[in-house]
C-alpha cells in the first residue's frame, strides 16, 4: 500500500546534537512538508519542497535544514541552533498544485532533548 | 491572506450527543476545504473534503458542507461515540499559496 513512512517514532537527543529525522513516500507526491506541533497546540510549518532539489522556508525554519534529493525522501535535521527542539514532528506529501485532495501524513516522530 | 478559524476547545460532550465544531475561513479564490482528525500520538488523517460551493462531505458518520455565503464548513456528526475523542483541525487550499492552512485544532472528548 501506498504511504508516508517517519521513522524513528521516538526519538532523544542530547543538548548540543544534531539530528535527522527520516520521512519516505512511495505515493508519487511531488511536494513534501514537515511540521512541528507543540502540545494543545496547532501545526506550523517548518519547509516545504515541491520539487525535487528545491525547498522553501515555512513559518518557523530557524534552527532546521532539509534536503530533497530525491522524490521520495524529505529528511529534517534538527540542529543545535534550535533552542527548543522538543515537539512532535509531522512529515506531510502531496500531488503538486493538486491540492484538492489534500495531504497524506505519516505518524509523526516525537523528539525529546534530554 | 488566506486563514481558517476554529472554535476553540475542549468540547466535551456525552455519548450519543450531537456534534458541531464550528469553522470559517477567509480566501480569495475558490478553495478546497478539509476537515482532518488527529488521534492521541498520531499523524492526521483526512476525514472528509469539499472542493466547491455547496458540496457535502461525509465519512464515518461526520459530515460538512461548504458555505460560501458565509464562508464556514462546519463540522457535525449526529451521534459521537467515545471512539471519536481526537483533534479535528479544519484546513483550506489557498488558491494563492498553493498549500494548505490549517485552523488551530479543537479537542473532542467523549464521555461515556
Amino acid at each position: 500500500d501506498g504511504g508516508i513512512t517517519q521513522s524513528p517514532k521516538y526519538l532523544f537527543r542530547k543538548e548540543g546534537q544534531n539530528v535527522t529525522l527520516s520521512c519516505e513516500q512511495n505515493l508519487n507526491h511531488d511536494a513534501m512538508y514537515w511540521y512541528r506541533q507543540d502540545p494543545g497546540q496547532g501545526l506550523r510549518l517548518i519547509y516545504y519542497s515541491q520539487i525535487v532539489n528545491d525547498f522553501q522556508k515555512g513559518d518557523i525554519a530557524e534552527g532546521y535544514s532539509v534536503s530533497r534529493e530525491k522524490k521520495e525522501s524529505f529528511p529534517l535535521t534538527v540542529t543545535s541552533a534550535q533552542k527548543n527542539p522538543t515537539a512532535f514532528y509531522l512529515c506531510a506529501s502531496s500531488a503538486n498544485r493538486d491540492r484538492v485532495y489534500g495531504y497524506t501524513f505519516g505518524s509523526g516522530t516525537r523528539l525529546t532533548v534530554v | 491572506g488566506d486563514s481558517v478559524t476554529q472554535m476553540e476547545g475542549p468540547v466535551t460532550l456525552s455519548e450519543e450527543a450531537f456534534l458541531t465544531i464550528n469553522c470559517t475561513y477567509t480566501a480569495t479564490g475558490y478553495p478546497s476545504l478539509f476537515w482532518y482528525v488527529q488521534y492521541p500520538g498520531e499523524g492526521l488523517q483526512l476525514l472528509l473534503k469539499a472542493t466547491k460551493a455547496d458540496d457535502k462531505g461525509s465519512n464515518k458518520g461526520f459530515e460538512a458542507t461548504y458555505r460560501k455565503e458565509t464562508t464556514s464548513f462546519h463540522l457535525e456528526k449526529g451521534s459521537v461515540q467515545v471512539s471519536d475523542s481526537a483533534v479535528y483541525f479544519c484546513a483550506l487550499g489557498s488558491s494563492n499559496t498553493g498549500k494548505l492552512i490549517f485552523g488551530q485544532g479543537t479537542t473532542l472528548q467523549v464521555k461515556p
